[in-house]
């Protein structure tokens, strides 16, 4: 049973534009949100995270959004540029604090 | 400064062969973490270690998967009598604790390991 879900696998966006990736969870424990970006043969690397006591967290051209009541968080890349182009995984973690638990990515193409 | 390194970078292994896996974390990080990471899949939990202590095993598939952090800083993961289906990209990760709480969780590159 997959807890954290990101039901789109690819996402194709023009240059300048904005993209939106989108997140759902199931777990009501989860209290801290993470995306990560992967390149290729390479490990993912944290991009921007988000604690449930918040609903929008900002950092350049990226923001989150999360809606707790409907367990969705997005994040949204304005303006999107071809280097953004990587593979986006969505993360959680519980009060616990230690493991993150994935969903299973969007590919997202910026084509220039 | 230097991020996490995972070596081998690929290993090729016949089903039976034992491996293992090293990850050298962030100097001074508290946390390391293992992840599998199966094709077009996100990263699964296997492991934690809270300096050279093994807090949670839980996502340890079975009892051939073996971790060890002896001096709380390289970490080895021990696969043993591979299977086919040990076949992934394991992933390591470090972090550092902040009022008691992981947060980010800083990757390697990851070891891909195929078992044919």
């Amino acid at each position: 049973d997959q807890q954290v879900k990101q039901n789109s696998p690819s996402l194709s966006v023009q240059e300048g534009r904005i993209s939106i990736l989108n997140c759902d969870y199931t777990n009501s424990m989860f209290d801290y949100f993470l995306w990560y970006k992967k390149y290729p043969a390479e490990g993912p690397t944290f991009l921007i995270s988000i604690s449930s006591i918040k609903d929008k967290n900002e950092d350049g051209r990226f923001t989150v959004f999360l809606n707790k009541s409907a367990k969705h968080l997005s994040l949204h890349i304005v303006p999107s540029q071809p280097g953004d182009s990587a593979v986006y995984f969505c993360a959680a973690s519980d009060g616990a604090g230690n493991m993150l638990t994935f969903g299973g990515g969007t590919r997202l193409m910026v084509k220039p | 400064g230097a991020g996490v390194s995972q070596s081998p970078r690929y290993k090729v292994a016949k089903r039976g062969q034992d491996v293992a896996l090293r990850c050298d974390p962030i100097s001074g990080h508290v946390s390391l973490f293992w992840y599998q990471q199966a094709l077009g899949q996100g990263p699964e939990f296997l492991t934690y270690f809270q300096n050279e202590a093994q807090l949670d095993k839980s996502g340890l598939p079975s009892d051939r998967f073996f971790a060890e952090r002896p001096e709380g800083s390289v970490s080895t993961l021990k696969i043993q009598r591979t299977q086919q289906e040990d076949s992934a990209v394991y992933l390591c990760a470090s972090s550092t604790k902040t009022s008691g709480r992981d947060h980010e969780q800083y990757f390697g590159p990851g070891t891909r390991l195929t078992v044919t």
